[in-house]
């Protein structure tokens, strides 16, 4: 079956600097992968979504990229700032062709910026 | 968390007896899903919908029911609580294209079973 690993549970870095964050994952490639993030008691929020044919994806300070041969996906926040403490999710979107979209989530990695 | 409501927020029961957990969306989306979260574990889903009436299992739906009478709600019933199921619920939505983001994820129902 389809494993995600996300290779760290926790992230410590200073703000200024940029936060990589590391998704793996076995077996096939999905369709698409996307990032979450998700602070304590509420829900995950979508960041961003990247596609199988698709080398990297930016929004703002954000930027994704998606290495089908490496079966990875590193996720960068560039001068990152404590505002952007929390955990961030990875996920994997198996179906192809247009179907139900379910995601196969990985556990998180906890980000913390210290100022 | 607009456009997607989940209830009760908070719920504490025994073992034994039946809960039904409330999604709400406003959103008009084709697609609903039951996630749910524990330590140690990504988010995992139940259940989920492709349209009213229509539903299918997820990856840990031993022990839980859906059902969705309507576009707006799908409920999440625990007919016989156990405390393997204390865990925070999720709710989310899409807009049903392969690769369309879940764009809401409700703010979720944290369920202790004693």
């Amino acid at each position: 079956s389809q494993k995600i690993e996300q290779n760290s549970e926790a992230l410590n870095i200073q703000e200024g600097k940029t936060a990589t964050l590391t998704c793996n994952y076995t077996n096939y490639s999905p369709a698409y992968l996307q990032w979450y993030r998700q602070d304590p008691g509420r829900g995950p929020v979508f960041l961003l979504l990247i596609r199988e044919n698709e080398k990297e994806k930016r929004k703002e300070r954000l930027k994704v990229t998606f290495d089908t041969t490496l079966k990875q996906s590193l996720f960068h926040i560039t001068a990152s700032q404590p505002a952007d403490s929390a955990t961030y999710l990875c996920a994997l979107d198996m179906h192809y062709g247009g179907s139900q979209g379910n995601l196969i989530f990985g556990k998180g990695t906890k980000l913390s910026v210290k100022p | 968390d607009a456009g997607i409501t989940q209830s009760p927020r908070h719920k504490v029961t025994e073992t034994g007896t039946p809960v039904t957990l409330r999604c709400h969306q406003t959103e008009n989306h084709r697609y609903m899903y039951w996630y749910r979260q524990d330590p140690g574990h990504g988010l995992r889903l139940i259940h989920y919908s492709y349209g009213v009436k229509d539903t299918d299992k997820g990856e840990v739906s031993d022990g839980y029911s859906v059902s969705r009478s309507k576009t707006e709600d799908f409920l999440l019933t625990l007919e016989s609580a156990t405390s393997s199921q204390t865990s925070v619920y999720f709710c989310a939505i899409s807009g049903g294209t392969s690769g369309t983001p879940l764009k809401f994820f409700g703010p979720g129902t944290r369920l202790t079973v004693l």
